[in-house]
């Protein structure tokens, strides 16, 4: 069975350019998450997705935004590109997004110069 | 403020060696405790579940435990290829479904 799969793995922007992530889920699951890792931290928590609604947003800025799509896949979207914004960026696939476990893709490591 | 902390930061063990690995967390309603497993430049390997204090679950040369403070993963007689990150995250009630994760322990084994 196909696990999360997410695209780009590698990207390297501009500052002040705009940046698209997508993921797809494991089959079955309606639930998708986004979170972003710095490195030497754990993933902070960006966004909740579930059957297509936000269920969920962390502590950061409006230049991040994400949807869900009716085939449960989502994107993440980053404007405006700071340094800082330099991570591992992760989506986490849940089958409907309780306190049930979560599976992680391999992630799109971000650089931005 | 709901917090996870893990100790320590980093451990080295000689191969055969066991230990455990400690996460402490202060949340208002425990929904849940996940433990997970990244190796370097990968994205985090879900290992276990546990919900309520009291409960084990095993896998392998793994063992986690949770008790009403904090979480314990016991590691029996590593091999390098334990040699990983393990990240410890919780769910807290009202805080909807996201994960609240630790900063991790870097565990290197040595052969």
């Amino acid at each position: 069975d196909a696990g999360v799969t997410q695209s780009p793995t590698h990207l390297i922007k501009t500052r002040g350019q705009h940046v698209t992530l997508r993921c797809s889920p494991i089959s079955g699951h309606k639930s998708v998450s986004w979170y972003q890792q710095v490195l030497g931290q754990g993933p902070q928590f960006i966004f909740q997705y579930y059957e297509k609604e936000e269920r969920g947003r962390g502590n950061f800025p409006d230049r991040f935004s994400a949807r869900q799509f009716p085939n449960y896949s989502s994107e993440l979207n980053v404007n405006a590109l700071l340094l800082g914004d330099s991570a591992l960026y992760l989506c986490a696939s849940s089958r409907d997004g309780g306190n049930t476990e979560a599976f992680f893709g391999q992630g799109t490591r971000l650089t931005v110069v | 403020e709901d917090q996870v902390t893990q100790s320590p930061e980093a451990l080295r063990l000689q191969e055969g060696e066991s230990s455990s690995l400690n996460c402490s967390y202060t949340v208002s309603g425990l929904r849940g405790l996940f433990w997970y497993r990244q190796d370097p430049g990968k994205g985090p390997e879900f290992l276990f579940t546990l919900y309520s204090a009291g409960e084990e679950k095993e896998k392998e040369r793994l063992k986690a435990t949770l008790t009403k403070k904090e979480s314990f993963l016991h590691i029996t007689a590593p091999k390098p290829e334990d040699s990983a990150t393990y990240l410890c995250a919780v769910q807290a009630a009202g805080t909807g479904n996201q994960f609240y994760f630790g900063t991790g322990t870097s565990l290197t084994v040595i052969p």
